[in-house]
C-alpha cells in the first residue's frame, strides 16, 4: 500500500515552459486536492476532485488545470510556467474528513 | 469565509518545557478541526483532530480541544521533545468538507 504517490520530487522550469504534476493514489479514495506551500503562507488549495469526472476550483486555480478520468490518478498541469509558481506541491487524499499527503514536488520557475 | 489564524513562530523551547501553540478560526457551520505536522523535508502527517465541540483529540502526547465558544483548538504537550521539532499546522474542513482550510504554520525548535 504505497498511499499516495507524486512525481517528479524535483523539477527545474523555465519560464512559459508546460508540465505535469503527477499524483496516484492506492486507497480508493473519493476524494483528492492539490495544494501549494509557500513560505509563511501555509498551505493553500489549488484544485480538488470529488471523484473520477468531477473537478472544481479552490483558493489559488489560476494558471492551473486538473483532471480526473481515473479514481486512482489527479494529475495536476502547469499550463504556461510562471515564476509565481515556484512552490512546493503537495497533492493529498481524503477519506472521513482526514487528508494524506503525498510527499510533495518542489518546482522552480526561473 | 473560512479561515484560520495561528500564533507565528518560530518558537524555541527547552527540551521538557511545556508547549501551547493558539490556534482560532472562523467559520460557517461546523466544521471539524485538525492539527497537522510536518518534519524537514516531508509531507503533512495527521496529528490529531476533532470533530464536535468539546472534543478533545490527543495523540503522542499532544492535546488539542474543540472550543466552540472561543472558537479555538490550541494545541498543547506537557513535556516537548527535540524530536517534537517541525513545522504544525492548524487546519479545519473547508471546501465541500473535505480539502482543509490552513493556517500559515508555526515552526518548533525543541534545544537539549
Amino acid at each position: 500500500n504505497a498511499g499516495v504517490t507524486q512525481t517528479p520530487k524535483f523539477q527545474v522550469l523555465k519560464t512559459g515552459q508546460s508540465m505535469t504534476l503527477q499524483c496516484a493514489q492506492d486507497m480508493n479514495h473519493e476524494y483528492m486536492s492539490w495544494y501549494r506551500q509557500d513560505p509563511g503562507m501555509g498551505l493553500r488549495l489549488i484544485h480538488y476532485s470529488v471523484g473520477a469526472g468531477i473537478t472544481d476550483q479552490g483558493e489559488v486555480p489560476n494558471g492551473y488545470n486538473v483532471s480526473r478520468s481515473t479514481t486512482e490518478d489527479f494529475p495536476l498541469r502547469l499550463l504556461s510556467a510562471a515564476p509565481s509558481q515556484t512552490s512546493v506541491y503537495f497533492c493529498a487524499s481524503s477519506w472521513a474528513h482526514e487528508q494524506f499527503f503525498g510527499p510533495g514536488t518542489r518546482l522552480t520557475v526561473l | 469565509g473560512n479561515s484560520v489564524t495561528q500564533m507565528e513562530g518560530p518558537v524555541t523551547l527547552s527540551e521538557e518545557a511545556f508547549l501551547t501553540i493558539n490556534c482560532t478560526y472562523t467559520a460557517t457551520g461546523y466544521p471539524s478541526l485538525f492539527w497537522y505536522v510536518q518534519y524537514p523535508g516531508e509531507g503533512l502527517q495527521l496529528l490529531l483532530k476533532a470533530t464536535k465541540a468539546d472534543d478533545k483529540g490527543s495523540n503522542k502526547g499532544f492535546e488539542a480541544t474543540y472550543r466552540k465558544e472561543t472558537t479555538s483548538f490550541h494545541l498543547e504537550k506537557g513535556s516537548v521533545q527535540v524530536s517534537d521539532s517541525a513545522v504544525y499546522f492548524c487546519a479545519l474542513s473547508g471546501y465541500s468538507g473535505y480539502a482543509l482550510n490552513f493556517g500559515k504554520g508555526t515552526s518548533l525548535l525543541v534545544t537539549p
